[in-house]
């Protein structure tokens, strides 16, 4: 069965730090990659998606880039962190080929930007 | 432009009652619907999705209903149990085009 494993589950971070979060998918090949941020009030906001290694498809332009160095492995990414970037994290994968399907979510993480 | 909205940021309803959560959107290109049901930090499970062929999508106690000519959505969970008490995200797509759009949730509880 496939599994989604996201980490860390919190973090704290003082402004104008970096940010690395990993997802790392197991199960499926080829997944469909995706980050979404949940912030208060906001609902679920997707930052970006991939279809394949390399491909990266952003949706918000912001402080925030991401990477995908192998198959099932997603990286979010900031240089300098803001106030602004606080949120739930989640990281998401579906079956692979096309957009828009079902998605399966990992355990989210609590970024904390102080 | 939110393309997907739920107007009730939030809903109580007594045990055993039935809950009503609706979902409204813009996109006429969306044909594909689903609901999510989301704990305290915790990811989004999902709960049932609904095609645009079709107007009644049943599993369980929970009901999708779709009115696509009004561009609404609605969940109907009966009956009501305590554990039901989440936060319940509408998302929509253009199947196989864009990725899911969700909308901003109607946090549920439901009072024993």
């Amino acid at each position: 069965s496939q599994t989604i494993h996201q980490w860390p589950a919190t973090l704290v971070q003082p402004v104008g730090s970096p940010l690395s979060l990993e997802c790392t998918v197991e199960g499926t090949s080829n997944p469909n990659l995706y980050w979404y941020r949940q912030a208060a009030g906001r609902g679920l906001q997707l930052l970006f998606y991939s279809v394949g290694i390399g491909q990266i498809s952003s949706e918000v332009p912001q402080n925030l880039s991401a990477s995908r160095p192998q198959d099932r492995q997603f990286i979010l990414s900031s240089k300098k962190l803001l106030l602004s970037d606080s949120g739930f994290y989640l990281c998401a994968w579906s079956v692979s080929g096309l957009v828009g399907e079902k998605l399966f979510f990992g355990s989210g993480t609590q970024l904390s930007v102080l | 432009d939110q393309q997907v909205k739920q107007n009730s940021p939030s809903l109580s309803v007594q045990e055993g009652r039935i809950s009503i959560l609706n979902c409204d959107y813009t996109n006429s290109m969306f044909d594909y619907f689903l609901w999510y049901k989301k704990y305290p930090a915790e990811g989004p499970t999902f709960l049932i999705s609904i095609s645009s062929i079709k107007d009644k999508n049943e599993d369980g106690r929970f009901t999708v209903f779709l009115n696509k000519s009004a561009k609404h959505l609605s969940l109907h969970i009966v009956p009501s149990q305590p554990g039901d008490s989440a936060v319940y995200f509408c998302a929509a797509a253009n199947s196989g085009n864009t990725p899911l759009v969700f909308g901003k949730g109607t946090r549920l509880s439901v009072i024993a």
